[in-house]
């Protein structure tokens, strides 16, 4: 079974502070991808990444950046100066597949609410 | 805008009734997903179909089904509600590729919030 732990429930940060929010994956199987997703206020769940099991380099989008580490099945992200609108809670998922088997469903993790005041 | 729809948006019924959510995905995504989220369980994958035919199921309740129809849009009815069935439930769709849906991104629609009194 898959598993997707995100320890920090809530975060509260200061505008302009850097931030990094947590995300521990467990999976017997080689092939994965993982993702983050954003939930603002409004409800809805936006993309942000996608990462797969073979590709542990970082990435850096703007503000964001991620950590995929597979020796300690971690998958971080950071937000650099981060602003008022990075509030949201962010979801750290996984998704398995195995043998050329279709599998699509995302199993997420509980959760970070991130409130970033001005 | 994801390119996902779903309606109703929000939907307030009562205990034992029974309701359809209705989910259109984006043009040419033929996987469809179905997921709950609740205070309790967090976001939780219910069930998939992929052009018309269940693909995979998750934590589904009996009293809860879904289909996908030949224009590929889809509807989650939820029978017999309980208290707890509160929840927000969305709909995503991807596109499957050749190395299956794994790879894929899921594209989330607004969500229906479901409140049972």
């Amino acid at each position: 079974a898959q598993k997707v732990t995100q320890a920090q429930t809530e975060i509260s940060v200061v505008e302009k502070e850097d931030v990094t929010l947590d995300c521990v994956y467990e999976t017997r199987d080689t092939t994965y991808y993982l993702f983050w997703y954003k939930q603002p206020p409004s409800g809805e769940l936006v993309f942000l990444i996608r990462r797969n099991s073979f590709d542990e380099q970082n990435e850096i989008s703007g503000r964001y950046s991620w950590n995929f580490q597979k020796s300690t099945s971690s998958f971080n992200f950071t937000i650099t100066a981060s602003q008022v609108v990075d509030s949201a809670v962010y979801f750290c998922a996984l998704s398995v597949g195995s043998g050329g088997t279709s599998y699509g469903k995302l199993t997420f993790g509980q959760g970070t609410i991130l409130t970033v005041h001005p | 805008d994801s390119g996902v729809t779903q309606t109703p948006k929000h939907l307030i019924t009562a205990t034992g009734q029974r309701v359809t959510l209705r989910c259109s995905p984006r043009s040419g995504d033929l996987s469809v997903y179905w997921y709950q989220q609740s205070l309790d369980q967090g976001l939780q994958f219910l069930i998939q179909y992929y052009n018309g035919e269940e693909r995979a199921k998750g934590n589904i309740l009996e009293r809860f089904s879904a289909q996908q129809f030949p224009d590929l849009h889809s509807e989650l009815n939820l029978s017999s509600l309980e208290l707890g069935d509160s929840a927000l439930y969305f709909c995503a769709s991807s596109v499957e590729g050749s190395g299956g849906a794994i790879n894929n991104e899921q594209f989330f629609g607004p969500g229906t919030r479901l409140t049972v009194l």
